[in-house]
C-alpha cells in the first residue's frame, strides 16, 4: 500500500523568498515520486518525478525536489518564489505493478505575498 | 503535440441520470488512466486502461466504469447519478517507454455537477 502525506494545507511566503513544500510518503516497493501543480480551472502539470537514480531532480519553473529514502521524503524546493507560483501543489507516489496509479496527497495551497 | 483532451468540459445532470465522459490521450500514448478530485476527498484514482483491457481499479462502486478503444480514446460511464459524484474527472495519459515512463498527463477535467 502507498500513501502521501503532505505538511500544511496553506502555505504564504513573499515574493523572492524560498518556497518549501513538504511531502512524506509511504511505500511497499520503491516508490516513483511526483510533485503536480494545479492552477485553478484547469488540470494537473508535471513539476518533476522521481524514478530512479540522481535524488536530486529538477524541473520545471525553477523547481527541484530530493529523494530521502531514510526519511521518506520528497520535498520541493524553489529559491525564490515569483507570483505566478500561487497555486495547488499536490505530491504523489505510484511504483511496483501499478505504477500508473497514482496515490495524491491532499495539497498544499501556495500563497505568494507582494 | 496537442495535450490530453477531455469533453465535454462541463456538465450538469440530475440524480439518477447516467453519464459519458471521453478522454483523447496525447497521440501515441497508449495508457489512459482516470481520476476523480473532490474538495473532501481529494485526488483519487478511478481506473487504467491499456490497450483497450483495464489493468488497475481504484476502490469506487460498480456504478463507475470505463473502456478504452482501438485508437486508445477512452471513456468513463457513471450510472445511476448520486449528489457526490459531483466533481472535477480528470484523464491522464502515459507513453509508457523510455525515459517517459509513469509519467502521466493530465487533461483540463470535466467538471461534473449532480443536482
Amino acid at each position: 500500500a502507498q500513501s502521501v502525506t503532505q505538511l500544511g494545507s496553506h502555505v504564504s511566503v513573499s515574493e523572492g523568498a524560498l518556497v518549501l513544500l513538504r511531502c512524506n510518503y509511504s511505500s511497499s516497493v520503491p516508490p516513483y515520486l511526483f510533485w503536480y501543480v494545479q492552477y485553478p480551472n484547469q488540470g494537473l502539470q508535471l513539476l518533476l518525478k522521481y524514478t530512479t537514480g540522481a535524488t536530486l531532480v529538477k524541473g520545471i519553473n525553477g523547481f527541484e525536489a530530493e529523494f530521502k529514502k531514510s526519511e521518506t521524503s520528497f520535498h520541493l524546493t524553489k529559491p525564490s518564489a515569483h507570483m505566478s507560483d500561487a497555486a495547488e501543489y499536490f505530491c504523489a507516489v505510484s511504483g511496483g505493478q501499478g505504477a500508473q496509479k497514482l496515490v495524491f496527497g491532499q495539497g498544499t495551497r501556495l500563497t505568494i505575498n507582494p | 503535440k496537442a495535450g490530453v483532451t477531455q469533453t465535454p468540459r462541463y456538465l450538469i445532470k440530475t440524480r439518477g441520470q447516467q453519464v459519458t465522459l471521453s478522454c483523447s490521450p496525447i497521440s501515441g500514448h497508449r495508457s489512459v488512466s482516470w481520476y476523480q478530485q473532490t474538495p473532501g476527498q481529494g485526488l483519487q484514482f478511478l481506473f487504467e486502461y491499456f490497450s483497450e483491457t483495464q489493468r488497475n481499479k481504484g476502490n469506487f462502486p460498480g456504478r463507475f466504469s470505463g473502456r478504452q478503444f482501438s485508437n486508445s480514446r477512452s471513456e468513463m460511464n457513471v450510472s445511476t447519478l448520486e449528489l457526490g459524484d459531483s466533481a472535477l474527472y480528470l484523464c491522464a495519459s502515459s507513453l509508457l517507454r523510455g525515459r517517459s515512463s509513469y509519467e502521466q498527463y493530465f487533461g483540463p477535467g470535466t467538471r461534473l455537477t449532480v443536482t
